[in-house]
């Protein structure tokens, strides 16, 4: 069974600056799919990014973007130019097939 | 706004009862999922419906059933509930079968059980 672990329930960073949520993730397949949602306190599920496993070029939306090293298995989350707005929680997921698995999700604070 | 809707927002109800979860996914989208979140199991699966058949089965238990409508909106019904039945309920959609695309989340239905 896939398996997605996000190691860092809580982390916080400063207005502005720049900030890495750790992504790890279990599979023996070589096709699956990446994802990063953002979950605000509304508890709205909000995709951020999204994956392929077979592109190499790491994916990037405007002030987001991922580090995917797929030998590593490893999804990393770069927020750049932390805003206020970017308090949430941030969840990875790994979907496959008819299993989709999420990680415990992260916490991240922005802090002015 | 993801464009999927679901009805209602909150529901408070009493164990044993039974309830109704309503989803409308996003226009053109064929695919509807259901997930729960608790603070104790996380984000978990339950069901995959596409046009209308049931695709695929996760975490859900017999308790639950759900099912898609012509129309391709959703409805999960729970019944004999528990006070571990308290969570969030997510309906999503996508546009494919095979699970290769997006899926876009709804606000969520939080069941409260007393």
């Amino acid at each position: 069974a896939q398996t997605v672990t996000q190691s860092q329930p809580e982390m916080s960073v400063q207005e502005a600056e720049t900030v890495t949520l750790s992504c790890t993730y279990d599979t023996s397949e070589n096709n699956y799919y990446l994802f990063w949602y953002k979950q605000p306190p509304s508890r709205q599920m909000i995709l951020v990014i999204r994956q392929e496993a077979y592109k190499q070029q790491n994916a990037t939306e405007n002030r987001f973007s991922v580090n995917f090293q797929k030998a590593a298995k490893s999804f990393s989350l770069k927020i750049s130019d932390s805003q206020l707005g970017d308090t949430a929680m941030y969840f990875c997921a790994f979907m496959r097939g008819n299993d989709m698995r999420f990680g415990a999700g992260t916490r991240l604070t922005v802090k002015p | 706004d993801s464009g999927v809707t679901q009805t209602p927002k909150h529901l408070i109800t009493a164990t044993g009862q039974r309830v109704t979860l309503r989803c409308s996914p996003r226009s053109g989208d064929l695919s509807v999922y259901w997930y729960q979140q608790s603070l104790d199991q996380g984000l978990q699966f339950l069901i995959q419906y596409y046009n209308g058949e049931e695709r695929a089965k996760g975490n859900i238990l017999e308790r639950f059933s759900a099912q898609q409508f012509p129309d391709l909106h959703s409805e999960l019904n729970l019944s004999s509930l528990e006070l571990g039945d308290s969570a969030l309920y997510f309906c999503a959609s996508s546009a494919d079968r095979a699970n290769k695309e997006t899926q876009y989340f709804g606000p969520g239905t939080r069941l409260l059980v007393l």
